[in-house]
């Protein structure tokens, strides 16, 4: 089954700082990956997911990117953060085979002070 | 539109008192339908998928059932480290998924 890490696990950054989550996964190959964002007391936001290397679709007009440089490394970033980027981000990783399951990395606490 | 809809938004059970979590869906062709349990501060956890109406799965506690609209997180004689939210996913036919707000569960000794 697979494992997914993310890192850092609590972030706390200046408005205007950039930005910089990695997600890898390990016990699978060529998944399709997901970055949510979950406000307080609110539900999953999807904000991009990749069906492969380079392949990018982006869900919610912002002003953050996503990079998938290798099969199994997934990449959030921000040029310039805004106070309202603040949340708690999750990589997920979609199983492709018999069920298409989404599992969860630990989550990245992000603050933007 | 497709969407999720899960109730109660909270729910307070004494330890051992069995209750049950909704999770009402619209999605234009059901390719599956998840459960997840989060901790505070953690990623959601995997329990359950459901792929077609009268299915049923079970894991300690708890049991999953669906039909054609609605899917019932069932738990029985509650523990105090059963506390959680809980959240209820769809998977359409497009591969898009659409994920409740959850229930937040808390059971007390």
């Amino acid at each position: 089954s697979q494992t997914i890490h993310q890192w850092p696990a609590t972030l706390v950054q200046p408005v205007g700082s950039p930005l910089s989550l990695e997600c890898t996964v390990e016990g699978t190959s060529n998944p399709n990956l997901y970055w949510y964002r979950q406000a307080a007391g609110r539900g999953l936001q999807l904000l991009f997911y990749s069906v492969g290397i380079g392949q990018i679709s982006s869900e919610v007009p912002q002003n953050l990117s996503a990079s998938r440089p290798q099969d199994r490394q997934f990449i959030l970033s921000s040029k310039k953060l805004l106070l309202s980027d603040s949340g708690f981000y999750l990589c997920a990783c979609q199983d492709r085979g018999r069920t298409d399951t989404q599992y969860f990395g630990p989550g990245t606490r992000l603050t933007v002070l | 539109e497709d969407q999720v809809t899960q109730s109660p938004e909270a729910l307070r059970l004494q330890e051992g008192e069995s209750s049950s979590l909704n999770c009402s869906y619209t999605v234009s062709g059901l390719r599956g339908l998840f459960w997840y349990r989060q901790d505070p501060g953690k990623g959601p956890e995997f329990l359950f998928t459901l792929y077609s109406a009268g299915e049923e799965k079970e894991k300690e506690r708890l049991k999953a059932t669906l039909t054609k609209k609605e899917s019932f997180l069932h738990i029985t004689a509650p523990k105090p480290e059963d506390s959680a939210t809980y959240l209820c996913a769809v998977q359409a036919i497009g591969n898009q998924f659409y994920f409740g707000t959850g229930t937040s569960l808390t059971v007390i000794p």
